[in-house]
């Protein structure tokens, strides 16, 4: 089992729907990272939480410390959030294996 | 945002020979920095960390004398592929963290390597 498990894999949306994308860890952790990778490699880091629920223009992050368990929303979504969405964990990240989001118009 | 640049961004070499890529933070002192790797539909995978001034941690499975990284300065790290052979073609990215007391890390935007 890996230590951090995303779902799903892959998402496939229309434009305008909201999206969640989960992640549970099985390791206690310091804080919780959101990424988002384009096509091409470059890595963005979206948001980093140890707590509750932090927010960002479309973007909002959860985080249950006792549930060990994360969950990345995208309110409003568009063409260009298509990308890999991360989980990353730990001050020596342990990465999840990404979600594949495809929005289309 | 904090800023951490990567250079060069694509490099071609020769089986054999040695590559350096360069990570900088641009506009914060980065006293760790951490290097990546991530193979085509695979996650990243941390191979080490590197303090300023001291010698870097490497990952279980990842050759010290094959990924010589340095640390020299706050703002710089650097990691050379030794004698490069084509299975260490991969895309290599850089982070860096501003204190021991933030967890919060700030990516470069990667370097793809081709091993011919």
């Amino acid at each position: 089992k890996n230590e951090v498990e995303q779902s799903p894999q892959n998402l496939t949306a229309q434009e305008g729907e909201f999206i969640t994308i989960n992640c549970s860890y099985s390791v206690g952790i310091s804080a919780l990272h959101w990424l988002q990778q384009h096509p091409g490699g470059g890595i963005v880091s979206l948001f980093m939480l140890s707590s509750g629920k932090k927010k960002h223009g479309r973007l909002i992050a959860t985080i249950n410390i006792q549930e060990k368990h994360s969950s990345l929303h995208i309110t409003a979504s568009h063409p260009r959030d298509s990308a890999v969405y991360i989980c990353a964990v730990g001050s020596r990240l342990t990465f999840g294996e990404g979600t594949q989001l495809t929005v289309n118009p | 945002g904090a800023v951490v640049s990567q250079h060069p961004s694509r490099v071609i070499c020769k089986s054999g020979t040695s590559v350096k890529i360069e990570c900088r933070s641009l506009d914060f002192q980065a006293t760790t920095m951490f290097w990546y790797r991530q193979f085509p539909k695979q996650s990243l995978m941390l191979m080490a960390t590197s303090n300023e001034g001291s010698k870097a941690t490497y990952e279980q499975g990842v050759e010290k004398d094959k990924f010589l990284i340095n640390h020299a300065s706050l703002t710089l790290s650097t990691l050379t592929v030794t004698s490069a052979h084509p299975e260490d073609s991969s895309f290599y990215i850089c982070s860096a963290r501003a204190g021991t007391a933030s967890y919060e890390q700030y990516f470069g935007p990667g370097t793809r390597l081709t091993v011919t």
